[in-house]
């Protein structure tokens, strides 16, 4: 079974630019989520989809983030404008049913915000 | 605030010996899980201890959990260099209906030769 490709695997901006990742998860998952993980913490939900709708966004700072899952498949996390504190790891993962079981998790995307 | 706190924040051992670390949690879960995070890579899923569980091993890992304490530890015995990583625990809450991994800051742990 392939694993969750993520998309650039790392990014290098300047602030106030914008930048976008790409997650394809493993085939028949249903639930994707986003993490931010900053340097020296542990990873935080950003947003979580089931299938193509958003049933968590609640910590996803939505005045310069957003997130989209075409046909619930493939999804897309862009930033704009990007700010210095937004340099960290950007996990995608996903599972098949949402229940709490069954994660995967791919590489992620190092952002660097200059 | 996170939902799980490990201690402590770093280990250094040296090969052979065993790694204890300790993940506590705020409220009710319905799983607890381990994950291990090499420098600059994603997390891989080590193992998954249900709340109704006490104790699960998985090859040279041992995972206990006190839902009375809310608490849990990973033991990792005859460590090797390969196991130089950072562990975090996950929880997903009683409350949550979309399994969502709350996580703690990890632990560090650098296994010399």
């Amino acid at each position: 079974e392939a694993g969750v490709a993520q998309s650039p695997r790392y990014k290098i901006i300047e602030k106030r630019q914008s930048v976008a990742f790409w997650c394809n998860p493993i085939s028949g998952h249903a639930t994707l989520y986003w993490y931010q993980q900053i340097l020296g913490q542990g990873p935080k939900l950003l947003i979580q989809f089931q299938n193509n709708g958003v049933v968590d966004d609640s910590q996803l700072p939505k005045d310069r983030f957003s997130a989209e899952r075409l046909k619930g498949v493939d999804s897309t996390l862009k930033i704009q404008p990007a700010k210095l504190e937004d340099s960290a790891v950007y996990l995608c993962a996903s599972s098949r049913a949402g229940d709490g079981y069954g994660y995967t998790f791919g590489s992620g995307t190092r952002l660097t915000v200059v | 605030s996170q939902q799980g706190e490990e201690d402590p924040q770093a280990l250094s051992i040296q090969e052979g010996e065993n790694a204890t670390m300790n993940c506590s949690y705020k409220t009710s879960i319905n799983n607890l899980q381990w994950y291990r995070q090499n420098s600059g890579r994603g997390l891989v899923h080590l193992i998954l201890i249900r709340s109704n569980e006490r104790e699960k091993h998985s090859g040279r890992l041992r995972v206990t959990l006190d839902t009375s304490k809310k608490s849990s530890s990973l033991l990792i015995t005859a460590s090797r260099a390969a196991d130089t990583a950072s562990y975090f625990c996950a929880t997903i809450m009683t409350t949550d209906s979309w399994g969502k991994l709350q996580f703690g800051a990890g632990t560090q742990v650098v296994v010399t030769p």
